[in-house]
């Protein structure tokens, strides 16, 4: 079965970096599959914000691109996130997906709240 | 790249049927035939409940069903039960491997 577990700080300062991993067991994420990060804002809806292919190509939301990178560590079988410059807006829980048809697996989430 | 449109709350009594539209555009739901769907409880993960328009993953109650017609995907929800009730969203391939979520659809059994 595979597993999804998202860690990182809770709170990050506004204009800061906010840095996210999800680590995956069960499977190997150089072996197939996207993997995706997913937020929600309270009280909004789900928003896509980019994924790691398993050969290693990143692909972007273009909202948020210039903001944003995704990143894997095959050693660790791991994948990650960084936005830069967060605001307010970027409050939300953030999630981490993946699966063989779109995203069947997910982590239970973390919230990450950023403080002026 | 703009969300998809979903209507904000639908509702239906239990047995019913129901549907929730996801409207896009030619670049992404119309153009792919990749338009997913997930059933989202307050404080838990999201659960896939169709992909590539109309496939359902294993597990999953044969009363969900997706079709897509032009730039509008629709799940339709037969037989609908109490369990059921709960936010719905969909999700679409769009250009260059993106993916982009339809604004979200709150289903209350009455």
């Amino acid at each position: 079965q595979v597993q999804l577990q998202e860690s990182g700080p809770g709170l990050v300062k506004s204009s800061e970096t906010l840095s996210l991993t999800c680590a995956v067991s069960g499977y190997s994420i150089s072996r197939g599959y996207f993997w995706g990060w997913i937020r929600q804002p309270p009280g909004k809806g789900l928003e896509w914000i980019g994924s790691v292919h398993y050969s290693g190509s990143p692909y972007y939301n273009p909202s948020l691109k210039s903001r944003v990178t995704i990143s894997r560590d095959t050693s660790k079988n791991q994948f990650s996130l960084k936005l830069t410059s967060v605001t307010a807006a970027d409050t939300a829980v953030y999630y981490c997906a993946s699966g063989p048809w779109e995203y069947d697996y997910w982590g239970q989430g973390t919230l990450v709240t950023v403080s002026s | 790249q703009s969300a998809l449109t979903q209507p904000a709350s639908v509702s239906g009594s239990p047995g019913q049927s129901i549907a929730i539209s996801c409207t896009g555009t030619s670049s992404d739901v119309g153009g792919y035939n990749y338009v997913s769907w997930y059933q989202h409880h307050p404080g838990k993960a999201p659960k896939l409940m169709i992909y590539d328009v109309s496939k359902r993953p294993s597990g999953v109650s044969n009363r969900f069903s997706g079709s897509k017609s032009g730039n509008t995907a629709s799940l339709t929800i037969s037989g609908l039960q109490a369990e059921d009730e709960g936010d719905y969203y969909c999700c679409s391939h769009a250009a260059g491997s993106t993916r982009v979520f339809g604004g979200g659809t709150k289903l209350t059994v009455l």
